[in-house]
């Protein structure tokens, strides 16, 4: 089945400690998105790639990195200086030919800072 | 600010009933506009597409699009308790990223 594959499902984390989190995505997608999802805020934008080996930041992307090696894989790392980590984050992936909006999304992490 | 605004409710109606859910937004330039309907600890997943002005009608779902007030309506008639879940609007410009503004989100829940 096709689908966007992201792990682990929860995380904990030390104050100080940076954690990685993984987005595969087997639907031969272009377009790599993460968002981070807070009660009461939606979903905001960390950083998106369109292309490998190129990404972009997004509205909320301090303390976050990534890479895009590889066209099914953008994975996340959440360092030491973002200052409140503790969200659920969701990675999302779209085909790129047409503006349709249709992103698919994982099911989503959810990272506790402790 | 925010570009697009979404009471988070909650919302709570019995089952039957028809659901009403809307969101305002700043951007002019939007040309696209989304439902999402995300299930607890789940990933968003597309309900509804609009593009432009208008209405669009999908078994018992319906989309609106006011471009002149700059605001967008999901209706859900006949709810069941299948539909307790959050509603995401979501909208964007004609880009190149396929950026997508999104609303807070309502929580809906449908009482049997």
């Amino acid at each position: 089945d096709g689908g966007i594959t992201q792990s682990p499902k929860y995380l904990f984390r030390k104050e100080g400690q940076n954690v990685t989190l993984s987005c595969e995505q087997n639907l031969n997608h272009d377009a790599m998105y993460w968002y981070r999802q807070d009660p009461g805020q939606g979903l905001r934008l960390i950083y998106y790639s369109q292309i490998v080996n190129d990404f972009q930041k997004g509205d909320i992307a301090e303390g976050y990195s990534v890479s895009r090696e590889k066209k099914e894989s953008f994975p996340l790392t959440v360092t030491s200086a973002q200052k409140n980590p503790t969200a659920f984050y969701l990675c999302a992936s779209t085909s790129g030919t047409g503006n349709t909006g249709e992103l698919f999304f994982g099911e989503g992490s959810r990272l506790t800072v402790l | 600010q925010k570009e697009v605004e979404q009471d988070p409710g909650p919302l709570s109606v019995p089952e039957g009933a028809i659901v009403s859910l809307n969101c305002t937004y700043s951007n002019s330039a939007f040309q696209y506009f989304m439902w999402y309907r995300q299930y607890s600890r789940k990933g968003p997943e597309l309900l509804m597409y609009t593009y432009s002005s208008g209405n669009k009608e999908d078994g018992r779902f319906t989309a609106q699009v006011d471009k002149s007030s700059k605001y967008i309506s999901l209706f859900i008639r006949d709810s069941q308790p299948s539909d307790s879940a959050t509603y995401l609007c979501a909208m964007s410009a004609i880009t190149n990223d396929y950026k997508l503004s999104f609303g807070a989100g309502t929580t809906v829940t449908v009482r049997a």
